[in-house]
């Protein structure tokens, strides 16, 4: 059964500073990755995504994540965050091709940006 | 130009009440989700639905009914409501054929009291 982790349940960082939020999926297939933010009583918006190809993706909002097959990881980072930045993300993955499966998402990391 | 819109956004009602949520995309998608996040914000998958056919029915009380008209549309209706049902629920849908890319409606915040 497929599965994401997200080990970090809670991030602070200074606005301005790089942030990296952790990533683990396990998954039998080719993997298919999301990140997804979700600002408080918002819905989930998609931020990037891999399918294939280059394992370096570049998302909206200055953010990137980086595909690492032989660690089974999906880290996103991001250069220098902004107090904007401060919300709930999901790491999640799905099967490419894989039907109306739905994805499997990570319990979410919320990242607080002190001023 | 809302992709995938639900209704109501916000619910609040009794315990023992029936209620429904509906949902619409204009994407063209063919395949629609519901999914539910918990109080520590867990989101997890109860339905899809593909060409109005469902495919995933995880295990969910039979007191949650999806219902699907067409391919734009994905309603759940809910039965005699508990206080356990309080939770955010997200509509979706996505394309399989093109990569299955899914958009996540704004959600419905119901709250059973």
């Amino acid at each position: 059964a497929q599965s994401v982790t997200q080990p970090d349940i809670h991030i602070t960082v200074s606005e301005g500073a790089s942030l990296e939020l952790r990533c683990n999926y396990s998954y039998g297939a080719t993997p298919y990755l999301f990140w997804y933010v979700q600002s408080p009583g918002q819905g989930l918006q998609l931020l990037l995504k891999y399918f294939s190809g280059d394992t370096l993706v570049q998302g909206i909002k200055g953010f990137e994540a980086e595909f690492k097959r032989s660690q089974s990881s999906f880290n996103l980072r991001k250069p220098s965050v902004h107090w904007s930045d401060a919300a709930e993300y999901f790491c999640a993955v799905g099967a490419l091709g894989g039907g109306a499966d739905g994805l499997t998402f990570g319990k979410g990391t919320h990242l607080i940006i002190q001023p | 130009d809302t992709a995938v819109s639900q209704t109501p956004k916000y619910l609040v009602t009794q315990m023992g009440n029936d209620k429904s949520i509906k949902c619409e995309q204009n994407l063209g998608h063919d395949t629609m989700y519901w999914y539910k996040q918990d109080s520590k914000k867990f989101l997890k998958i109860m339905f899809s639905y593909n060409n109005k056919e469902l495919i995933i029915n995880e295990t969910v009380p039979n007191r949650f009914s999806p219902k699907s008209p067409d391919k734009a549309h994905l309603n759940l209706h809910i039965n005699s409501l508990e206080l356990g049902d309080s939770a955010v629920y997200f509509c979706a849908s996505s394309q399989v054929q093109t990569g299955n890319t899914i958009y996540f409606g704004e959600g419905s915040w119901l709250t059973v009291v």
